[in-house]
């Protein structure tokens, strides 16, 4: 059965950091692309970023560009998203999830909590 | 930036019901177009990818269609369980997605 459990949310304050990880089972990590998508208090998705297999490709969105990096080890099974210089608008539960191909993703976390508040 | 608008934003509906969300891009995107479905404090769950191409274990009443700017999902008959909201997303431009606003489907 594939899983994928993330933790490392909580509160802290604008201009803080936080990193937030994934840990998968149930299938084969190292062979599947992986991504980020977060989704803010009562609102839409947004997709966040995205790294392949190997992590020769590495991918953001503008709004978190410069300030968010996206790694994984595939020995662990882990992805991670190191989230730096945090605003209120990155507050959101954020998602890891599996890309099936292209973006889509087939497997999701349970989500994590991330609130930017002083 | 391909933008998605999804019509209806809410929907009240019965069991039994067919119900049809459309999804609409700002610009022609092929047929890279996937549905999610997702009930409160619960992550998305992929329904459909590829425009029509129904996810595994996902039961036959789901359906989704179209081309282009224009992609509907249908549910042939409401259940229970399927009282969510619905995610259109585009991947036309991965790995820069987008997705719908989103449609809430709820009890009449």
């Amino acid at each position: 059965e594939v899983q994928l459990v993330e933790s490392g949310g909580g509160l802290v304050k604008p201009g803080g950091s936080l990193r937030l990880s994934c840990a998968a089972s149930g299938f084969t990590f190292s062979s599947y692309s992986m991504n980020w998508v977060r989704q803010a208090p009562g609102k839409g998705l947004e997709w966040v970023s995205s790294i392949s297999s190997s992590s020769s490709y590495i991918y953001y969105a503008d709004s978190v560009k410069g300030r968010f990096t996206i790694s994984r080890d595939n020995a662990k099974n882990s992805l991670y998203l190191q989230m730096n210089s945090l605003r209120a608008e990155d507050t959101a539960v954020y998602y890891c999830a599996r890309d099936l191909m292209g973006g889509t993703s087939d497997y999701w976390g349970q989500g994590t909590l991330v609130t930017v508040s002083s | 930036d391909i933008q998605l608008t999804q019509s209806p934003s809410f929907l009240s509906a019965s069991v039994g019901d067919r119900v049809t969300i459309t999804c609409r891009a700002s610009q022609g995107i092929s047929s890279y177009l996937a549905w999610y479905q997702q009930k409160p404090g619960k992550a998305p769950k992929l329904l459909i990818y590829a425009a029509s191409t129904l996810q595994s274990g996902v039961p036959s009443r789901f359906s989704g269609s179209g081309s282009g700017t224009e992609f509907t999902l249908t549910i042939s008959s409401l259940q229970p369980e399927d009282f969510a909201t619905y995610y259109c997303q585009q991947l036309n431009s991965y790995p820069r997605s987008t997705f719908g606003g989103g449609t809430k489907v709820e009890i009449k």
